[in-house]
């Protein structure tokens, strides 16, 4: 079974440019969630979609926003960018229905601004 | 905010069982202890989790005490490739409920 993936692997942008990273989830899940990790931050939540819905974000403005398409994927946008926009984002999804135990995580699209 | 307290780091002999202790002492009825561990620059991965009873599974044990304010992760015989940060999370287990890591346990295992 393929895991979730994530593209690209490493995008490097300058400062007021945006970003577009993409997700696939496992095949079957319908729920995407999207995580930043910066240096000093830890991980944290941004973003949760669900049958092609935005359901929850985090803490985070407007400028980072997202979509998840019919085919479940989701594309996750950062327009603006800001020099504390460099980090890692992870995206992992969950299969839909109860039990709600495991989100199974990508390897992560690494964002460097410049 | 993490709504759990763990050690920065920990250090364990390859081969040997490593203990890694969590505080939740404002944990709910509703909500699972769950842990994950991140491998470096890797996406976390889910290890295991419960409510109220010890759980086992092929990865590791979880141990609750009663009062379920604290929990303790056993990794029965840590190898090298043990060696990531540990997040202990505390999570009502229903539909779109994020994970609130915290800062984890380092652990470092050596030979």
């Amino acid at each position: 079974e393929a895991g979730v993936t994530q593209s690209p692997t490493h995008l490097i942008k300058t400062r007021g440019q945006q970003a577009t990273l993409r997700c696939s989830p496992i095949s079957g899940h319908t729920s995407v969630y999207w995580y930043q990790q910066a240096l000093g931050l830890g991980l944290q939540f941004l973003l949760w979609y669900d049958e092609g819905e935005e359901r929850n974000r985090g803490n985070f403005p407007p400028r980072f926003s997202g979509r998840q398409f019919p085919n479940y994927s989701s594309e996750l946008n950062v327009n603006a960018l800001e020099l504390e926009d460099s980090a890692l984002y992870l995206c992992a999804s969950t299969s839909p229905g109860p039990p709600y135990n495991e989100q199974f995580f990508g390897p992560g699209t690494r964002l460097t601004v410049l | 905010d993490a709504k759990t307290t763990q050690p920065t780091s920990m250090d364990c002999a390859e081969g040997r069982a490593a203990n890694l202790p969590c505080n939740h002492s404002t944990i709910s009825g509703n909500e699972y202890v769950y842990w994950y561990r991140q491998i470096h620059s890797q996406g976390p991965q889910y290890i295991i989790h419960g409510l109220k009873n010890n759980e086992t599974n092929e990865m590791a044990s979880l141990i609750i005490t009663e009062d379920r304010k604290s929990s303790t992760l056993i990794l029965p015989h840590a190898t090298l490739r043990d060696t990531a940060v540990y997040y202990c999370i505390v999570r009502v287990n229903q539909a779109g409920t994020a994970l609130i890591f915290g800062k984890g346990t380092t652990l470092s295992v050596s030979s």
